[in-house]
């Protein structure tokens, strides 16, 4: 069965420090791979996703992430934080027929320090 | 941007009694699903419904839940008798087609079973 892990449950950064969050993931095949973002009282909003092709994909708001396949890893990344990215980050693999079901990682809990 | 609708955004129930949690996804969508996050684990997947009918169903989608479309517009999961248990935020997730396109959630529904 797939998987996927979120090492870090919390990060804090600096507004205008570069940000890098990890994911890994654990799939038999090729994956569906995707960044969730969550904000308070909101529901999830997808901010990339990785099908095929190129490797670094880019996403909305300024975030990008790069499928390492050797690896396992599809790891997000944000050169300048700005402080309304607080917010709780997932990563999530997508398995069953064509992708339909969304495995999520734990989460990554964003705070951003003035 | 097109949104995902739930209601109520937080409902209160006894254990035992019967709750249904609604949803109005996107009006072109074809695909529909429900998720839930218990408090302080991870988003899981429940169920997938596509041309009336289920198409995967996880492990926690057991008999005392179920799905409906019953007209054009809404989609509903019924808890026939919850359980302390069931308490958690239920996302419904909607999309076109497959995975090649994005899949918009509702800002959830945080169900208190007490």
């Amino acid at each position: 069965a797939q998987s996927v892990t979120q090492p870090d449950i919390h990060i804090t950064v600096s507004e205008g420090a570069s940000l890098e969050l990890r994911c890994n993931y654990s799939y038999g095949a090729t994956p569906y791979l995707f960044w969730y973002v969550q904000s308070p009282g909101q529901g999830l909003q997808l901010l990339l996703k990785y099908f095929s092709g190129d490797t670094l994909v880019q996403g909305i708001k300024g975030f990008e992430a790069e499928f390492k396949r050797s690896q396992s890893s599809f790891n997000l990344r944000k050169p300048s934080v700005h402080w309304s990215d607080a917010a709780e980050y997932f990563c999530a693999v997508g398995a069953g027929n064509a992708g339909n079901m969304l495995t999520f990682g734990g989460g990554t809990r964003l705070m951003v320090k003035p | 941007e097109p949104e995902v609708t739930q209601t109520p955004s937080h409902q209160v129930t006894q254990m035992g009694q019967e709750v249904i949690l609604r949803c109005v996804p996107i009006s072109n969508h074809l695909y529909f699903y429900w998720y839930r996050q218990i408090l302080g684990q991870k988003v899981e997947f429940l169920v997938s419904f596509y041309n009336n009918e289920i198409s995967e169903k996880s492990e926690i989608f057991d008999d005392q839940f179920s799905v409906e479309r019953p007209d054009g517009s809404n989609f509903t999961l019924k808890i026939r008798s919850t359980k302390l248990e069931d308490s958690a935020m239920y996302f419904c997730a909607s999309r076109v087609q497959g995975p090649n396109e994005k899949l918009f959630f509702g800002s959830g529904t945080q169900l208190s079973v007490l």
